[in-house]
């Protein structure tokens, strides 16, 4: 049973356009979510975080929105540039426990030149 | 200068033998964590393990065991290997019991 969920195996984007990284649960009792990139053969990096008591939370040009009632966060990438290439992992947890997240499939972005 | 590092990178074994991945933080974090990416990616937390007390999720065999020497190191030894038990492995760290922030870079355990 998925409880995190990224729909999109893979996403093209061309340089300085926006990404859009889509994640959706399940569990309605998850009340904080982080974003993780990764490049090939490298553990995952974390980029970003957001708790439910907030519904945006901006660093930089990575911007992650929080949608409670729909059960569904994104991360928004403006400009996206080509050294963002990689996986990048949503992950959900209740409380802010490293013991309790959980981990979506990943999403594949490619920036195209 | 590596803040998780993990090794080894690869590891090839047949089933039944008994193999251990190390793992090692240079950042002073109090909490270490094992997960394994599955087939189809989904990364799965293992263990935690902080201040001397170990978290296991409950689906984990109990062929898997996290040792810990000290602060610094969580190495996994695994028992009497498995085809099933072929994937990436990764080790995390964790100031107090926060989300991992830190992961090395893998081991890609495979076995036949």
């Amino acid at each position: 049973d998925q409880q995190v969920k990224q729909n999109s195996p893979s996403l093209s984007v061309q340089e300085g356009r926006i990404s859009i990284l889509n994640c959706d649960y399940t569990n309605s009792m998850f009340d904080y979510f982080l974003w993780y990139k990764k490049y090939p053969a490298e553990g995952p990096t974390f980029l970003i975080s957001i708790s439910s008591i907030k519904d945006k939370n901006e660093d930089g040009r990575f911007t992650v929105f929080l949608n409670k009632s729909a059960k569904h966060l994104s991360l928004h990438i403006v400009p996206s540039q080509p050294g963002d290439s990689a996986v990048y992992f949503c992950a959900a947890s209740v409380g802010n426990y490293g013991q309790n997240f959980v981990f979506g499939p990943g999403t594949r972005l490619s920036v195209l030149p | 200068d590596t803040a998780v590092s993990q090794t080894p990178k690869y590891l090839v074994t047949q089933m039944g033998n008994d193999k251990s991945i190390k793992c090692e933080q240079n950042l002073g974090h109090d909490t270490m964590y094992w997960y394994k990416q599955d087939s189809k990616k989904f990364l799965k937390i293992m263990f935690s393990y902080n201040n001397k007390e170990l978290i296991i999720n409950e689906t984990v065999p109990n062929r898997f065991s996290p040792k810990s020497p000290d602060k610094a190191h969580l190495n996994l030894h695994i028992n009497s290997l498995e085809l099933g038990d072929s994937a990436v492995y990764f080790c995390a760290s964790s100031q107090a019991l926060g989300p991992p922030l830190h992961f090395g870079n893998g081991t890609r355990l495979t076995v036949t």
